[in-house]
């Protein structure tokens, strides 16, 4: 069982490039999420899907691009990288948004922009 | 913002003792849910507790839920060297679409 599949696991960007974080989960979730985690600032979401085609801001929404094209991936695409996006990025799903679920999350992607 | 506050952002303990870490929130939730991240790791799932339950064990864990203070407890008895990590709560708010806020989390060490 795979789970939630985070790739890759880091990555070095320079300022102004775009990049693409991928994730994939294989347990037909319905909904999935990103978050980040600074130091000292927990996990704030970024965006999250409820289901293929439907997708929402989270908290921290800006610089960031989200598509759901079908169940099992929900990339992030960050458009033009500042160092403020220096971070730990976490992709989690859920079985769905109503019932009492807990989350699963992929081990992360550590990104440094320069 | 941040829906959790976890507290204490730190907890040194010796083997053996128990860890008791708390978790406050601000509105109406379904349930109240307590992850672990070790370092560099990604969040793993330890306990949910419905809005309608006022304590719940698994294994070495006991979470108590109060919602008219809007307040959990996190106790980890008996604590081993393995279980120093990082404890956050998230709490799934009412009509929240399903998203998870989460605290800041409590820092636990626990040495041999």
């Amino acid at each position: 069982n795979a789970g939630v599949t985070q790739t890759p696991k880091f990555q070095v960007l320079k300022t102004g490039q775009s990049m693409t974080l991928q994730c994939a989960q294989d347990m037909n979730h319905e909904y999935m999420s990103w978050y980040r985690q600074d130091p000292g600032m927990g996990l704030r979401l970024i965006h999250y899907s409820v289901g293929a085609g439907i997708t929402d801001q989270g908290e921290v929404p800006n610089g960031y691009n989200v598509s759901r094209s079908t169940t099992e991936d929900f990339p992030l695409r960050l458009l033009s990288a500042a160092p403020s996006q220096t971070s730990v990025y976490f992709c989690a799903s859920r079985l769905d948004r109503v019932q009492n679920t807990e989350a699963f999350f992929g081990q992360g992607t550590r990104l440094t922009v320069v | 913002s941040q829906q959790g506050e976890e507290d204490p952002q730190a907890l040194s303990i010796q083997e053996g003792e128990n860890a008791t870490m708390n978790c406050s929130y601000k509105t109406s939730i379904n349930n109240l849910q307590w992850y672990r991240q070790n370092s560099g790791r990604g969040l793993v799932h330890l306990i949910l507790i419905r809005s309608n339950e006022r304590e719940k064990h698994s294994g070495r864990l006991r979470v108590t839920l109060d919602t008219s203070k809007k307040s959990s407890s996190l106790l980890i008895t008996a604590s081993r060297a393995a279980d120093t990590a990082s404890y956050f709560c998230a709490t799934d708010a009412r009509g929240s679409q399903g998203n998870l806020i989460f605290g800041k989390g409590t820092k636990l060490s626990v040495k041999p």
